[in-house]
C-alpha cells in the first residue's frame, strides 16, 4: 500500500513556463513533507520542505503548497530552466521519528 | 565538507552470493539510512542506524542486514542474492533530522 503517491511518471514543460509536480498521501499522521531532486548517476538532493502547520513554503523559484484536507501537496517551479530536468521525489514523515516515506518520483523534462 | 561516499559504485554478483556495501556519512552525522531504488518503485526504505543502533527498519527480508560503527560509517549486507535484488542502493546521512544527504549510490547487478 503506497502511502505517498506521485501519479505522473513524467512531465514535459516548456522552458520559462511553470512546472507543477503533484503528490498525494493517504496517512493523515504525516506532518512533514519534503521534495528531493535526483539527477542520473547521483543521489537525491534536498530541495524544499514544509511542515503541516503551514500551507505554503517558498524558496527562490521553488514553492511547495500543502492542502491537508485533500492530502495533497504540489511543487511549483517558476520559471522552469533546463537544469531543472531531473526526477523529483516527494517524501513524508511523522513527528515520532524521522523515517521518510517516498513517492515513486516524477521525471521532469524542460524543453528549450 | 566532504559529502556522503559509497563504495563500490558498481558491482556485479551472481545469484546465491552475498555482498557488502559501504557508506561513509558526512562528518558529524550520526544517522545513516539505506534505501533500495528500482525503476518505477521510488526509494524503498531498508533500515536506519543511529549511534550504532538500528532505529528503524523497513519491510525487507532478513537477507538484508546492516550495521553501524562507532565512527558512524555503515555497511549493509545482502546474503543469498536473488535476481530481484538488482537495484541502486542509496545511503543517506543526517544530523538526526528530516533533511537527508545522499551518496551517489551503489549499482548492484545480480546475474
Amino acid at each position: 500500500d503506497q502511502q505517498v503517491k506521485q501519479n505522473s511518471p513524467s512531465l514535459s514543460v516548456q522552458e520559462g513556463r511553470i512546472s507543477i509536480l503533484n503528490c498525494d498521501y493517504t496517512n493523515s499522521m504525516f506532518d512533514y513533507f519534503l521534495w528531493y531532486k535526483k539527477y542520473p548517476a547521483e543521489g537525491p538532493t534536498f530541495l524544499i520542505s514544509i511542515s503541516s502547520i503551514k500551507d505554503k513554503n517558498e524558496d527562490g523559484r521553488f514553492t511547495v503548497f500543502l492542502n491537508k484536507s485533500a492530502k495533497h501537496l504540489s511543487l511549483h517551479i517558476v520559471p522552469s530552466q533546463p537544469g531543472d530536468s531531473a526526477v523529483y521525489f516527494c517524501a513524508a514523515s511523522m513527528d515520532s521519528n524521522y523515517q521518510l516515506i517516498w513517492g515513486a518520483g516524477t521525471k521532469l523534462i524542460i524543453k528549450p | 565538507k566532504a559529502g556522503v561516499t559509497q563504495t563500490p559504485r558498481y558491482l556485479i554478483k551472481t545469484r546465491g552470493q552475498q555482498v557488502t556495501l559501504s557508506c561513509s556519512p558526512i562528518s558529524g552525522h550520526r544517522s545513516v539510512s539505506w534505501y533500495q531504488q528500482t525503476p518505477g518503485q521510488g526509494l524503498q526504505f531498508l533500515f536506519e542506524y543511529f549511534s550504532e543502533t538500528q532505529r528503524n527498519k523497513g519491510n525487507f527480508p532478513g537477507r538484508f542486514s546492516g550495521r553501524q560503527f562507532s565512527n558512524s560509517r555503515s555497511e549493509m549486507n545482502v546474503s543469498t542474492l536473488e535476481l530481484g535484488d538488482s537495484a541502486l542502493y542509496l545511503c543517506a546521512s543526517s544530523w538526526d533530522n528530516y533533511e537527508q544527504y545522499f551518496g551517489p549510490g551503489t549499482r548492484l547487478t545480480v546475474t
